[in-house]
């Protein structure tokens, strides 16, 4: 079993949805929690980190940690043709540590 | 631009060859990081280096091997290729006021034929 589980996708959505991107994980140790957005041929950018528990709002988008239920998710409100790439999640026990990704979910919003 | 640079962009070669992959992190980061992308298996944390020493190790194979060099740039060296090896491969970088963000350069991707 991996670590950190995402569902690859692929999801397909129409311009101005919600969308909900999730990840469970089964390290109970990890603390700092990401995502990353990933364009083709690009590498991977921040987009949200969390530490620990809670929410963390940031224009259109949105994280939310569940560490009880080691649960993360993403949520993008409006979402736009430009959100098209792969979401990562990606998590670590300590500041500095290696980074664990999921496998990324690849999402397209339709105009 | 995340300021880290990986070279080459592409590379094709044959199995049982050996290449270097080559990373120049941002300026002043003192951590680089090397992970394998391939479709089956995600985003693979491959081996950090701090300052030059190794940090951590993840699920890196016996055949490939890195290091980071005084001026900071690091190299992956992979040897006696095979044809499941064919995967991007990205450096990152962090510096020392480290959040846990990693800044990821564009990768190199490796063709075994």
């Amino acid at each position: 079993q991996k670590e950190v589980e995402q569902d690859p996708g692929p999801l397909s959505v129409p311009e101005g949805a919600i969308v909900s991107l999730n990840c469970t994980y089964s390290n109970s140790a990890f603390q700092y929690f990401m995502w990353y957005r990933q364009y083709s041929r690009k590498g991977p950018e921040l987009l949200m980190y969390t530490y620990s528990s809670g929410n963390k709002e940031d224009g259109r988008f949105t994280a939310q940690v569940d560490k009880s239920s080691k649960y993360i998710s993403l949520f993008i409100r409006d979402s736009q043709p430009s959100d098209s790439a792969t979401y990562l999640c990606a998590m670590t026990r300590n500041q500095g540590g290696k980074l664990i990704f999921g496998q990324g979910t690849e999402l397209s919003v339709k105009p | 631009d995340s300021g880290v640079t990986q070279t080459p962009k592409h590379l094709i070669t044959a199995t049982g060859q050996r290449v270097t992959l080559r990373c120049s992190p941002r300026s002043g980061d003192l951590s680089v990081y090397w992970y394998q992308q391939s479709l089956d298996q995600g985003l693979q944390f491959l081996i950090q280096y701090y300052n030059g020493e190794e940090r951590a190790k993840g699920n890196i194979l016996e055949r490939f091997s890195a290091q980071q060099f005084p001026d900071l740039h690091s190299e992956l060296n992979l040897s006696s290729l095979e044809l499941g090896d064919s995967a991007l491969y990205f450096c990152a970088s962090s510096g020392l006021a480290n959040t846990g963000e990693l800044f990821f350069g564009e990768g190199s991707r490796l063709t075994v034929l």
